[in-house]
Order: C-alpha cells, then structure tokens, then sequence
C-alpha cells in the first residue's frame, strides 16, 4: 500500500516568492496533519483537517500561511510570500480516526528560503 | 499543559550494548495516547509503537521493548544488543483525548548513536 505522498522533495526558492507543497494522504484515511520540523522549535503541528474540514489552525505561524484539503486524497500548504525563516522540513501525516490514532508521516519536504 | 520531555539530548553506545532512552510527559487528560517514532539520518519519520493511558502493560517487539508507568509519568524505550542500525533520531510524543482532536506532541528528541 502506498504511504503518505509529498511533493516536492527539495524546493529552494527566493525571498519573497509563492511556495507550494503538496500532500496526498494514505487512502481512507480521515484525518490529515501538517508538521514543520527546525532545529529551533523541533516538531510542531501547523494545522489539521478532518473529513477535510480544517479543525485546528492555530500553529499556523501567521497569515503568510495557507493549507488547503479540497478533497479527501489532496491537500496544500502555500506559503505566500516566503521568507528566509520558513527554511524548515515540512512534514504531512495521515490517521484513521481523529483522536489518538496513529499517524503516519509522508517524506518531508525539505524548504531552503534564500 | 500538555508537555513531552526527552531529558537525553545525545546518547553514544558501542554496538551490543543496551540502552535506555527516557520519555516523561505531562497532560490533565485521564485518556491519552503515547508513541515513539524513529528519524533515521534519511529524515523520514517511521512509527514505533502506539499506547493507550488504560494499558499499561510493558511491551517487548524483537530487540525494542517499551516501559509505560503511569505513576511516574513515563513512557522509555529500551533497545537491547544495539545495532549500528538503530543509530538515529529517537521521539517520544503524547496526543491527548478527544478534546485535542490527535495532535501530536512531540518531546525535543534524543540523537542516538552506535558505534561498531
């Protein structure tokens, strides 16, 4: 069975520019996460959907930040406009239910903000 | 709060040995979940073991095994006979009851590291 899906894997862009990344969740799965991981701050959650309804969005750092999930195997987390500070591995992760079951973690992709 | 602690920021063992990596956490919730998750030097984060706060019941998978007690708030993981393998980033990481709707918490991490 495939895992978790992300897209790109590196990106390296410029200050000041649109930056999208892409997660296609573990099929069947209801429940979808977005982690960035940095040495500063380790693993914190952004924001998480469920039955692609965004259901808590306050780790979003602030209004740069967008995540969408318009359908039950898609979901983007857009960035607008970068900074270097956004330099991070994002991570996407997928469950089955909402509380307390397991997640289970795409790739990454890794963010270098010039 | 909800608060996951891995005091252990480096550990360094020469293969064959055994160790311990220590996990504490803190939530008011009496229903909550515990996991470890593995960061191998390719980045990936890799599932370990999930654990429920009503079972306590010590759990032993080929040459991992997890020590839950409630009483003192802990959740370690001890690998036995370590293999160059294992060397890797280890979390530990709580999700509270219904009421957090699953987000993770993860502690700070611990950086593990066999040597041959």
């Amino acid at each position: 069975d495939a895992g978790v899906i992300q897209s790109p894997r590196h990106e390296v862009t410029e200050m000041g520019q649109e930056v999208t990344l892409r997660c296609k969740p573990i099929s069947g799965h209801n429940s979808l996460f977005w982690y960035r991981q940095t040495m500063m701050r380790g693993l914190e959650l952004l924001i998480y959907f469920n039955n692609n309804v965004p259901i808590d969005d306050s780790g979003m750092p602030e209004d740069r930040f967008s995540a969408k999930m318009p359908n039950a195997s898609f979901s983007t987390l857009k960035i607008q406009p970068s900074e270097p500070r956004d330099s991070a591995v994002y991570f996407c992760a997928s469950s089955l239910a909402w509380a307390g079951d397991t997640q289970y973690f795409g790739p990454g992709t890794r963010l270098t903000v010039l | 709060a909800q608060k996951v602690t891995q005091a252990q920021t480096e550990i360094s063992v020469v293969e064959k040995e055994d160790v311990t990596l220590d996990c504490v956490y803190e939530t008011r919730d009496t229903t909550y979940y515990l996991f470890w998750y593995k960061q191998p030097p390719s980045g990936e984060l890799v599932f370990l073991i999930r654990r429920n706060s009503f079972d306590e019941q010590n759990e032993i998978s080929g040459r991992y095994s997890w020590n839950f007690q409630k009483s003192t708030s802990s959740f370690n993981f001890t690998i036995t006979a370590s293999q160059v393998v294992d060397s890797a980033v280890y979390f530990c990481a709580l999700s509270e009851g219904q009421g957090q709707g699953g987000k993770l918490i993860f502690g700070q991490g611990t950086e593990l590291s066999v040597k041959p």
